[in-house]
């Protein structure tokens, strides 16, 4: 069965500081990864997008990193902002005859603190 | 939010009533999605469709039917709610080839 954990679940932080959130996946076969922002009270939007290729790429102070072999991938926060405080959710895409399957990690709950 | 909007935001109703649930897209995409979202669950599809009067099943799709009569509307119907039916709802289409999902804003759904 295809899986996506996530963790932490939860993680509080000061203002300015870094933190890295982790993503483990079993889903084959591996099209692309997704990261995503969710806002409370808002619908997720896309940060950034991994295909099996891309060791790293990054998107203002986001980082998201992905290790194929290991099948996991990170997303670092750098100099984190009050508007950090969100969900953040992996989203791993499986592509096989049937089309492209998602499968979405729980999340994690980021909570910046002045 | 590519032109995704939801409605209800917000519906509070009783065990046993019918809910429908409108997602509008003003962008003409095929793809559309219904998902729930609970804690500690990630979001879980319902029903999608690929085109009008096109639909599939989820994986959690017991309880729940839709439709697409026209290529903006998705609407999603909960024919007699029951109370483990209390989520937050999500539309979304998709975007290129790379399931670039863009998702409205939800509907909070309760159900006493």
């Amino acid at each position: 069965k295809n899986q996506v954990e996530q963790s932490p679940q939860s993680l509080i932080i000061l203002e300015g500081k870094n933190c890295t959130l982790q993503c483990n996946y079993t889903v084959s076969p591996f099209s692309n990864l997704r990261w995503y922002k969710q806002d409370t009270g808002r619908g997720p939007v896309s940060l950034t997008i991994m295909t099996f290729s891309e060791n790293t790429k990054s998107n203002g102070r986001y980082t998201a990193t992905l290790d194929a072999d290991t099948k996991q991938s990170s997303l670092h926060i750098t100099a984190s902002q009050l508007s950090d405080s969100a969900s953040y959710i992996c989203v791993v895409i499986a592509m096989n005859n049937a089309g492209n399957m998602l499968t979405f990690g729980g999340g994690t709950r980021l909570m910046v603190k002045p | 939010d590519a032109g995704i909007t939801q409605s209800p935001r917000h519906k509070v109703t009783e065990t046993g009533t019918p809910v429908t649930l409108r997602c509008h897209q003003t962008e003409n995409h095929r793809y559309m999605y219904w998902y729930r979202q609970d804690p500690g669950h990630g979001l879980r599809l319902i029903h999608y469709s690929y085109g009008v009067k096109d639909t599939d099943k989820g994986e959690v799709s017991d309880g729940y039917s839709v439709s697409r009569s026209k290529t903006e509307d998705f609407l999603l119907t909960l024919e007699s709610a029951t109370s483990s039916q209390t989520s937050v709802y999500f539309c979304a289409i998709s975007v290129g080839s790379n399931e670039k999902l863009f998702f409205g804003s939800g509907t909070q759904l309760s159900v006493l």
